[in-house]
């Protein structure tokens, strides 16, 4: 069974400090995707990473994909309050079509 | 067409009873999932269809729960006699393969409670 393990569970810092999530597995994933979401509403999807050591960064977010294709990080830098949410990292499968989501890191980001 | 739709977004029923949601996938995916989420947690799989074929499904789907989508557009998942366990948000996600951008996308979700 394929699992994706993520650290910290909860984090809860001042708008301004910088933050990062991790997703760890002994897995190979063909690919990795991270999501965030909010109360009440589905996951949204923020990046896709094919590549072993790819980066990615979206404004503020630097997305990792780990050499060996099991790991992953999210930094933010400079948190603000609107990027309180679940964040989700999600493993695409060799073997099949499914993807295999993380446990969630909830974030509250204080003004 | 605006994205995936869930219907109920809430249900509550008392244990024994059988419920049914439906999702509406955005019209040109041809791919659609279903998961389960507990509160706080990631979702977990329950079962895809490809079209109208069911090609998966997880372990964690017991006897008591079947998935549909007939026509390879809308799809339906029911859950027979319900028990306290099953709590929780359903979760569709639709996903155009072959010609897309590779991204699902999800619907608002369907919270069950049973009392």
């Amino acid at each position: 069974t394929q699992l994706l393990e993520q650290s910290p569970q909860f984090l809860s810092i001042q708008e301004g400090e910088n933050l990062t999530v991790y997703c760890n597995s002994s897995s190979v994933f063909s690919s990795l995707q991270w999501y965030r979401q909010e109360p009440g509403e589905g996951p949204v999807l923020l990046v896709t990473v094919v590549t072993g050591g790819e980066v990615k960064k979206l404004k503020r977010l630097t997305f990792q994909f780990g050499d060996a294709r099991k790991d992953s990080s999210l930094h933010i830098t400079a948190a603000q309050p609107g990027d309180t949410g679940l964040y989700l990292c999600a493993g695409g499968s060799y073997n099949t079509d499914k993807l295999i989501f993380g446990t969630g890191t909830r974030l509250q980001v204080f003004p | 067409d605006t994205g995936v739709s869930q219907n109920p977004r809430h249900k509550i029923t008392k244990r024994g009873q059988n419920v049914t949601f439906r999702c509406d996938p955005i019209s040109e995916h041809n791919r659609l999932y279903w998961y389960r989420q507990t509160l706080g947690q990631g979702p977990e799989f329950l079962t895809y269809f490809q079209n109208e074929a069911q090609l998966e499904k997880s372990r964690l789907l017991s006897d008591r729960f079947s998935a549909e989508r007939p026509k390879g557009s809308f799809s339906t998942l029911e859950i027979q006699r319900t028990e306290q366990g099953d709590s929780a948000m359903y979760l569709c996600a639709s996903i155009l393969t072959g010609m897309g951008t590779g991204e699902l996308f999800f619907g608002e979700g369907s919270r069950l409670t049973v009392l």
